[in-house]
């Protein structure tokens, strides 16, 4: 089962624009991460979120965490194309080993 | 690239048969983990191996089964194979007991059962 639910499912934008797209997520975790995947290939690591961090910036990213509401965001901004993608959040509940539970993920289309 | 790689690419089987998927982790990590990603789905965690031993199993049949070597690469293997097997398979490599939590994905083996 998934653990995580993003929303939207799907998203399409306009090159320059910002996109947003949210995770919820039931029990509690250890961290949250976000993973890019092209076309179906491996995921690609984002950007890891601790349960004691609020927000976290990589370069155009910007990630929060509510873990009162059990919810993070993504927030990508000034889109390009390139950024056409899948984006999933994934959670870890801690313990021994760090096995990460995912959501289904948002497809983003960035328009030319 | 993460240095986390996977064999083969792609692969057809038929129902019943049994399949060994390989995973070569990033050098210096101790840890591999295996997820089943179906069409327009996320991923599923399957298993994890740390030292040489599985350290955690997800919602799958005893039929998934898999090892992990002294260099830390792992295999999966999946016997009497359904159709609902067909998906894109991920190996994941990290380092338990490093200061970062980060896993590192290779590119995925597609297995399409007919």
């Amino acid at each position: 089962s998934q653990q995580g639910e993003e929303d939207p499912q799907a998203l399409s934008i306009q090159e320059g624009e910002n996109a947003t797209m949210n995770c919820s997520y039931k029990t509690s975790i250890n961290n949250l991460q976000w993973y890019r995947q092209n076309s179906g290939r491996g995921l690609v690591h984002l950007i890891l979120i601790r349960s004691n961090e609020r927000e976290k910036h990589s370069g155009r990213l910007r990630v929060t965490l509510d873990t009162s509401k059990k919810s993070s965001s993504l927030l990508i901004t000034a889109s390009r194309a390139a950024d056409t993608a899948s984006y999933f959040c994934a959670t870890d509940a801690g313990a021994a080993g760090n096995k990460l539970t995912f959501g289904g993920g948002t497809r983003v289309l960035v328009k030319p | 690239e993460t240095g986390v790689t996977q064999s083969p690419t792609h692969l057809i089987k038929t129902r019943g048969q049994q399949v060994t998927l390989r995973c070569s982790s990033q050098s210096g990590h101790n840890t591999v983990s295996w997820y089943q990603q179906a069409l327009g789905q996320g991923p599923q965690f399957i298993f994890q191996y740390y030292r040489e031993e599985e350290n955690g199993r997800g919602n799958f049949p005893p039929r998934f089964s898999g090892l992990q070597f002294p260099n830390y690469s792992s295999e999966l293997n999946v016997n009497a194979l359904e159709l609902d097997d067909s998906a894109l398979y991920l190996c994941a490599s990290s380092l338990v007991g490093a200061s970062t939590d980060t896993q590192y994905f290779g590119p995925g083996t597609r297995l399409t059962v007919l």
